[in-house]
């Protein structure tokens, strides 16, 4: 059964970069049958897209965090990454890492982590 | 970007009841709609794809309807594990997007 890890701080200041990485378990990510990526609730808020990529490392961003975010795979350890910059208290949110069929939903969540922006 | 619009936000009903949350969109997305389950302290489940799909593993008292902008989860027959959030997903156009949510709450 397919299992996804995502680990990372829980607490992290304004301005600095949040990193964090997702481990896939229980089967490979080297499918073009699948998307992988990154989503986030911030408290009380609703489901926000960050982006996805394929194993083979194209990727799609949302537009409205696309001049901070990176993400990046690394197919043979079988973990993908979320790096977010100049970070903010509205950036606050449990962060949630998935996988998608290409044909759009998503299918296979991990427990998510909740990251703080606070000093 | 496509905003989804649910209704209600909130429903407070009792066991066995039916329940119908929707789901509009602000422009026509095919049937590129889905629908999850959240509850507490949990990721969201898929329960339904491209509007009316069933998943495996889901209760057959879940089901789904609509395309274009108007979308419906129905609920036949609520059982009380089923108490949680759910949202809608569009994955027609980026970014996708998320319905704000309705909370179902067993009386």
């Amino acid at each position: 059964q397919l299992q996804l890890q995502a680990s990372g701080p829980g607490l992290v200041k304004p301005s600095e970069t949040l990193s964090l990485t997702c481990t896939v378990s229980g089967g490979s990510m080297s499918s073009v049958d699948f998307y992988w990526g990154w989503i986030r609730q911030p408290p009380g808020r609703r489901l926000e897209w960050i982006g996805n990529l394929l194993y083979t490392g194209v990727t799609h961003y949302n537009p409205s965090l696309a001049s901070r975010v990176t993400m990046s795979v690394d197919a043979s350890a079988n973990q993908f990454s979320l790096r977010l910059s100049s970070l903010t208290a509205a950036d606050t949110a449990v962060y949630y890492c998935a996988r998608r069929a290409l044909g759009g939903e998503w299918n296979s969540w991990g427990q998510g982590t909740l990251v703080i922006v606070s000093s | 970007e496509i905003v989804l619009t649910q209704s209600p936000d909130f429903q407070s009903v009792t066991p066995k009841e039916k329940v119908t949350i929707t789901c509009r969109a602000s422009q026509s997305i095919g049937t590129s709609l889905h629908w999850y389950q959240q509850k507490p302290n949990q990721p969201p489940k898929l329960l339904i794809k491209f509007a009316s799909q069933s998943i495996s593993g889901v209760p057959s008292r879940f089901s789904g309807s609509g395309s274009g902008t108007d979308f419906t989860l129905t609920i036949n027959g609520l059982e009380v594990e089923d108490a949680a959030a759910y949202y809608c997903h569009q994955s027609s156009r980026l970014p996708q997007t998320f319905g704000q949510g309705t909370k179902v709450e067993i009386k």
